[in-house]
């Protein structure tokens, strides 16, 4: 089946610190990749998507490339912001499932001035 | 609406009562879904719909749950003589088809069930 596994939280950083928060999945077919995220108080929200091999998402500062030879999906950003500190999930969605997405546990972003 | 809308947002209900949840898509939007948010288990994936059909309903936790869509629109989760680890946020989510490559999904703010 499938399954996404994105690392343990929380996580602590210094605003302008970089950050990289690391995706991988399994899949039985050939799935699209999302980060969502998840601001305090609110519904989750898209953040970015790739569909293809090699793809690189990307939106608001932040970059995932999709790696088939690793089955990875890592989310990153160069510089982060006191107000990104949410809850951010890596997901994947296949045919077999009807496009609906399979979730990682989230990670808990806590970025300080 | 401009976005998914579900109600009620909260609701605490006596263990042993039915609860119904209600989620209204996006316009337009032909795919529907069901998760469940509690801090033990994640996001949970409950249920999809392809219009009215929900072709695989191995996803709800128990025979205690349905769920049913009308009118290709509004959906309905149901909880029937709800126990205490019912007690999640519920939430809906919607695309605009279900047969889509790398489909957006939406989600709406969720509805907290409390079960006391």
């Amino acid at each position: 089946g499938n399954s996404v596994t994105q690392m343990e939280g929380p996580v602590t950083l210094s605003e302008e610190a970089f950050l990289t928060i690391n995706c991988t999945y399994t899949a039985t077919g050939y799935p699209s990749l999302f980060w969502y995220v998840q601001y305090p108080g609110e519904g989750l929200q898209l953040l970015l998507k790739a569909t293809k091999a090699d793809d690189k998402g990307s939106n608001k500062g932040f970059e995932a490339t999709y790696r088939k030879e690793t089955t990875s999906f890592h989310l990153e950003k160069g510089s982060v912001q006191v107000s990104d500190s949410a809850v951010y999930f890596c997901a994947l969605s296949d045919v077999n499932s009807g496009y609906a997405l399979n979730f990682g546990k989230g990670t808990s972003l806590l970025v300080t001035p | 609406g401009a976005g998914v809308s579900q109600s009620p947002s909260n609701k605490v209900t006596e263990k042993g009562k039915d609860v119904e949840l209600r989620c209204d898509p996006i316009s337009g939007h032909t795919a529907l879904y069901w998760y469940r948010q509690s801090l033990g288990q994640g996001l949970e994936f409950l249920i999809y719909f392809q219009g009215n059909s929900a072709p695989d309903k191995s996803g709800l936790p128990s025979d205690r749950f349905s769920a049913e869509r009308t009118g290709g629109s509004v959906s309905t989760l149901t909880i029937q003589r709800t126990q205490q680890e019912d007690s999640a946020v519920y939430l809906c989510a919607s695309s605009v088809t279900y047969s889509s490559r790398g489909n957006t999904i939406y989600f709406g703010e969720g509805s907290w069930l409390t079960v006391v």
